[in-house]
């Protein structure tokens, strides 16, 4: 199976501030690349999906690039609402997700 | 409005057996192939299983094949996963999620674009 490496863990950041995540695969994917948001207690909600192609009703500070094994989710100026975990996935062969991203406060 | 309403869980011991349920609603069912993902408590996203659009084909994690089985009844919008032989490391919030497949120049790429709020699997004795 692919292996899905997200970087790092877990970050500190304040409201205002520009966050990257990056997420490597194993082996070259192209674009089958998708990121998601859970919030505490929350399922999982679809932010980008095909590497870059933002999900219907996700802010424009949200964005996503990357192809074959490296990948990045840019949040351009972090809100209240968006201090949770994130996770990559793709959807290549095996689905694998990411282990996930915890941005705090 | 597109809504995926989990039921089913419970607490149950190892070996034993469980049927999940999915209502799904606010979208055509038969037009999408669905899928079971399951978090471990405090443990991030672990794909299960999922169905074809008319149930015809099926696939597994590893972990879980030849124990669970999905499968989704077409007439009343609903999508199952019975689940045998339980282990302490089933133990997980299983959610039910809607796939959907994007179409980039010739690739297409799947995604869970709606999930339900998820069933709780405690394997205990």
């Amino acid at each position: 199976d692919i292996q899905m490496t997200q970087s790092p863990s877990s970050l500190s950041a304040s409201v205002g501030d520009r966050v990257t995540i990056t997420c490597r695969a194993s082996q070259s994917i192209s674009i089958y690349l998708n990121w998601y948001q859970q919030n505490p207690g929350k399922a999982p909600r679809l932010l980008i999906y095909a590497a870059s192609t933002l999900q219907s009703g996700v802010p424009s500070r949200f964005s996503g690039s990357g192809s074959g094994t490296d990948f990045t989710l840019t949040i351009s100026s972090l809100q209240p609402e968006d201090f949770a975990t994130y996770y990559c996935q793709q959807s290549y062969s095996v689905l694998t997700f990411g282990g996930g991203t915890k941005v705090e406060i | 409005e597109v809504q995926l309403l989990e039921s089913g869980g419970g607490l149950i011991q190892p070996g034993g057996s469980l049927r999940l349920s999915c209502a799904a609603s606010g979208f055509i069912f038969t037009d999408y192939a669905m899928s079971w993902v399951r978090q471990a408590p405090g443990k991030g996203l672990e794909w299960v299983s999922t169905i074809s659009e008319s149930g015809r084909s099926t696939y597994y994690a590893d972990s879980v094949k030849g124990r669970f089985t999905i499968s989704r009844d077409n007439s009343n919008n609903t999508l199952f996963l019975q689940i045998n032989s339980l282990r302490a490391e089933d133990t997980a919030l299983y959610y039910c999620a809607k796939d959907s497949r994007a179409r980039i120049s010739v690739i297409v790429v799947e995604h869970f674009d709606y999930w339900g709020q998820g069933t709780l699997v405690t394997v205990s004795s």
